[in-house]
């Protein structure tokens, strides 16, 4: 598929496990984005990657949370000792990069993270 | 950082009519507004985008409308279907593509 791609699509964890969540952005893009979105509301931003280099991250809610994308394509969320306020969908978006004009962000599905 | 307000939260109009909703920014910095629709178990999907250097834009029965001097923007669909049935999120950007959505407006279109 030539879209984002994001796994796994549903994942239930324990309070205080660890989790992984994957994002495979679109072949060719530079930019890649991980939102938050809570049940009812908007995705809300997290973090921003050009290629390998995370320029912001801003968004992330704690030390807890911690993402990568080493060779400047496929990217992970990580957070530590989830808590029951992690619960929500994460989204993963990708852009192309354009000098000073902003691009249409293309999302996936997302992740549905469910902390019991 | 950038504030966006988007209204009603919720709309329902009978097949083949107007659906209109409405949506406020606050740094007038940004100047590119996407609208996305956001289907159940699906990511957001782009829709329609308008830069701030343009008032208006159409396609087909969507068309986004821009008012940098009010900080306004509008997103009207025509002849609405029931497959318009959704949640339509409009969002602000500025700099380098940080995204500020909105709270999202679900729209419920009646055959």
């Amino acid at each position: 598929g030539a879209g984002v791609s994001q796994s796994p699509r549903y994942k239930v964890a324990k309070r205080g496990q660890d989790v992984a969540l994957r994002c495979d952005p679109i072949s060719g893009h530079v930019s890649l984005f991980w939102y938050q979105q809570a049940l009812g509301q908007g995705p809300e931003f997290l973090t921003y990657f050009q290629n390998e280099a995370q320029l912001d991250k801003s968004g992330l809610p704690s030390d807890r949370f911690f993402a990568e994308r080493p060779e400047g394509s496929v990217s992970t969320l990580k957070i530590q000792r989830t808590q029951q306020e992690d619960s929500a969908v994460y989204l993963c978006a990708s852009s192309l990069l354009s000098q000073g004009n902003n691009q249409p962000q293309h999302f996936g599905d997302g992740t549905r993270l469910s902390i019991l | 950082g950038e504030n966006v307000e988007q209204h009603p939260s919720t709309l329902s109009v009978q097949e083949g009519d107007s659906a209109v909703i409405k949506c406020t920014y606050s740094d007038s910095a940004s100047n590119y507004f996407p609208w996305y629709k956001q289907e159940l178990g699906k990511g957001p999907q782009l829709i329609i985008d308008i830069r701030s250097n343009v008032g208006e834009k159409k396609d087909q029965r969507i068309a986004v409308t821009l008012n940098k001097t009010a900080k306004h923007f509008s997103l009207h669909i025509t002849e609405t279907q029931p497959e318009d049935s959704a949640v339509y999120f409009c969002a602000a950007t500025g700099g380098y593509q940080k995204v500020t959505f909105g709270t999202g407006t679900k729209l419920q279109v009646i055959p």
